[in-house]
């Protein structure tokens, strides 16, 4: 069956520095892959969606990177500030398609530091 | 309304009651998902609707859990016989369809059995 990792569990970062978080997945092909941040409490946000035929995809201060050979994503934050801390999940659509509901990581948690 | 409205937000419960946990999509959203999220753990996918087609079950753990979308609107998540596993935040989220875009996730519903 698929299988969705997230680096680490937590990551910390002093504020303005690029932090960068690692989704990794195996045994199928994704039609896109998204970014969502989930702060305390609270349901998950959608930051960003990009599709398999897409290398990269820029929102802001956000940067997300799509390589179907190594079947990663990686999701930088530039100029990272302390209100950018929350945890940060990847989803992917099961089954190698792009039906039905999404599959979530376990997250990765970012402290920015003043 | 402007985004996806949950309730009750907080709801403790004893041991082999009934608890019915109620969500309100975006209007216009053909798709609507019920994940959990226990303390430190990923989103658990339990259901999903789209449209007028039968949901996707797959993911209920139990019989004792059942859904329904009432007029493509509003759903209504039932745990019968509560145990103390069900313990956990109750997500839903609505789409325009389940293969564009991203989620619109609600608060959630904090459920603990005691």
């Amino acid at each position: 069956s698929q299988k969705i990792e997230q680096n680490s569990e937590a990551l910390n970062i002093q504020e303005g520095k690029t932090a960068t978080l690692t989704c990794n997945y195996t045994n199928y092909s994704p039609a896109y892959l998204q970014w969502y941040r989930q702060d305390p409490g609270r349901g998950p946000v959608f930051l960003l969606l990009i599709r398999e035929n897409e290398k990269e995809k820029r929102k802001e201060r956000l940067k997300v990177t799509f390589d179907t050979t190594l079947k990663q994503s990686l999701f930088h934050i530039t100029a990272s500030q302390p209100a950018d801390s929350a945890t940060y999940l990847c989803a992917l659509p099961p089954y190698g398609g792009s039906q039905g509901n999404l599959i979530f990581g376990k997250g990765t948690k970012l402290s920015v530091k003043p | 309304g402007a985004g996806v409205s949950q309730s009750p937000s907080n709801k403790v419960t004893e041991k082999g009651k009934d608890v019915e946990l109620r969500c309100d999509p975006i209007s216009g959203h053909t798709a609507l998902y019920w994940y959990r999220q226990s303390l430190g753990q990923g989103l658990e996918f339990l259901i999903y609707f789209q449209g007028n087609s039968a949901p996707d079950k797959s993911g209920l753990p139990s019989d004792r859990f059942s859904a329904e979308r009432t007029g493509g609107s509003v759903s209504t998540l039932t745990i019968q016989r509560t145990q103390q596993e069900d313990s956990a935040v109750y997500l839903c989220a609505s789409s325009l369809d389940i293969s564009s875009g991203g989620y619109t996730f609600g608060s959630g519903t904090r459920l603990t059995v005691v």
